[in-house]
Order: structure tokens, then C-alpha cells, then sequence
């Protein structure tokens, strides 16, 4: 059974700083990795997207890596906003997504 | 844009009443999922569904059913809900194994 770990559970910076969170999982037999956003009490926001071939993705100032044999995945945030304030969870699908508890960020003005 | 619909973004019932929960996509994608999600266990896979009146069992189906008569409609159902399925329901869809895509949430009170 897929085990997915999120570290940090929570964090919190100041506006400006970059971000790194952290997930990894226990088996690298996997079609893809995504990262998500959730705002409180709403549903879950893409955002990337990372094929079991690739490396890495880039959207923004969002960058996740993968290294599948290692079983991880890091997700950075560049020069963090206010804006991104939110929960973020990382799934793992091998035919079925199994999710992270999710690192709870908070960015201080 | 894709787009997924829950029937309610807040429901409240009572202790051993049948509940069903909606979900409907329109961008014709062969598989949907309902989770739960609690604080500190995070998302977990109730049932899912690769196609029409097919459905498979995910990490904790105890308790729930489902339906899928139509593509675009995915129904959750508990068949007679207890204080431990108060929870935030959530439905997805997503075309074969590519990125899913989730609904608003629904936040069932079981009293």
C-alpha cells in the first residue's frame, strides 16, 4: 500500500522568502505526481502536474522535482506572497491518487 | 475549463437516514472518485470509477455505495448514516490517468 509523507506539517515565513516542501513515498511504481492547493473549508486547486518520465515542472514561481527512485518530491515557491497562504498536498497516483496529510503554509506580511 | 459540481456544499442529517451526495462533470471523463477528508488523515479514497455502472472499492468503502448510471454522474450513498461519516465529502474526475480535477467539498453534519 502507497505511503505518501508530507514534512513540514505546518510552516510559516515572511513575505519574500522561498519556500521548500517536502513529500516522499514508499513505492516508485507511479504514473505521476501532482501537487495540489486547498484553501480552508474549499476543494483542491492543480498545481503541477509531474509525469513518472520527467524531472521536473515548472509553473510560475512554482517548481516541483521528482526523484522517483528515491521516493520524493519537492515542491518550492519562490519569493512567497500572503497570497499563498493554504494547505498544500502532494498525491501520488499509481492508478489511483494516495494523498499526503498536507503542509499547512502561512506567510506573514 | 473543467468543471465538477456537488449537489451541497453543506448538508446536516440524522443518524440513520440514507444520504446520498452528487457529483456531476462536463468534460466527459471516463473516471471519478469520492474522498473523505479529516484533519490530521487527510484525503481518503472512498470508491471510483473507470466507466459507466463500474465501480471499484478504495481505502475505506465501509459504510458508503455508490452509482453510475450516466458518465457524468457520480453518486455517493450512505445507506444509513452514523456520527463517524460527519466529514468533507470530496468528488473528482479525470481523464485516464492524467490530472484530477476536484469539486467545492461537501461538509456532511451527522447528528
Amino acid at each position: 500500500k502507497q505511503e505518501v509523507t508530507q514534512i513540514p506539517a505546518a510552516l510559516s515565513v515572511p513575505e519574500g522568502e522561498n519556500l521548500v516542501l517536502n513529500c516522499s513515498f514508499t513505492d516508485s511504481a507511479i504514473y505521476n505526481l501532482q501537487w495540489f492547493r486547498q484553501d480552508p473549508g474549499k476543494g483542491l486547486t492543480s498545481l503541477l502536474l509531474i509525469q513518472s518520465s520527467q524531472r521536473e515542472q515548472t509553473s510560475g514561481r512554482l517548481n516541483a522535482s521528482l526523484d522517483k527512485s528515491s521516493g520524493r518530491s519537492t515542491l518550492y515557491i519562490a519569493a512567497s506572497q500572503p497570497g499563498d497562504s493554504a494547505t498544500y498536498l502532494c498525491a501520488v497516483n499509481d492508478y489511483k491518487l494516495s494523498f499526503g496529510a498536507g503542509t499547512t503554509v502561512t506567510v506573514r506580511a | 475549463d473543467v468543471k465538477v459540481t456537488q449537489s451541497s456544499r453543506y448538508l446536516v442529517k440524522r443518524t440513520g437516514e440514507k444520504v446520498f451526495l452528487e457529483c456531476v462533470q462536463d468534460m466527459d471523463h471516463e473516471n471519478m472518485f469520492w474522498y473523505r477528508q479529516d484533519p490530521g488523515l487527510g484525503l481518503r479514497l472512498i470508491y471510483f470509477s473507470y466507466d459507466v455502472k463500474m465501480k471499484e472499492k478504495g481505502d475505506i468503502p465501509e459504510g458508503y455505495s455508490v452509482s453510475r448510471e450516466k458518465k457524468e454522474r457520480f453518486s455517493l450513498i450512505l445507506e444509513s448514516a452514523s456520527t463517524n461519516q460527519t466529514s468533507m465529502y470530496l468528488c473528482a474526475s479525470s481523464p485516464r490517468t492524467d490530472t484530477q480535477y476536484f469539486g467545492p467539498g461537501t461538509r456532511l453534519t451527522v447528528l
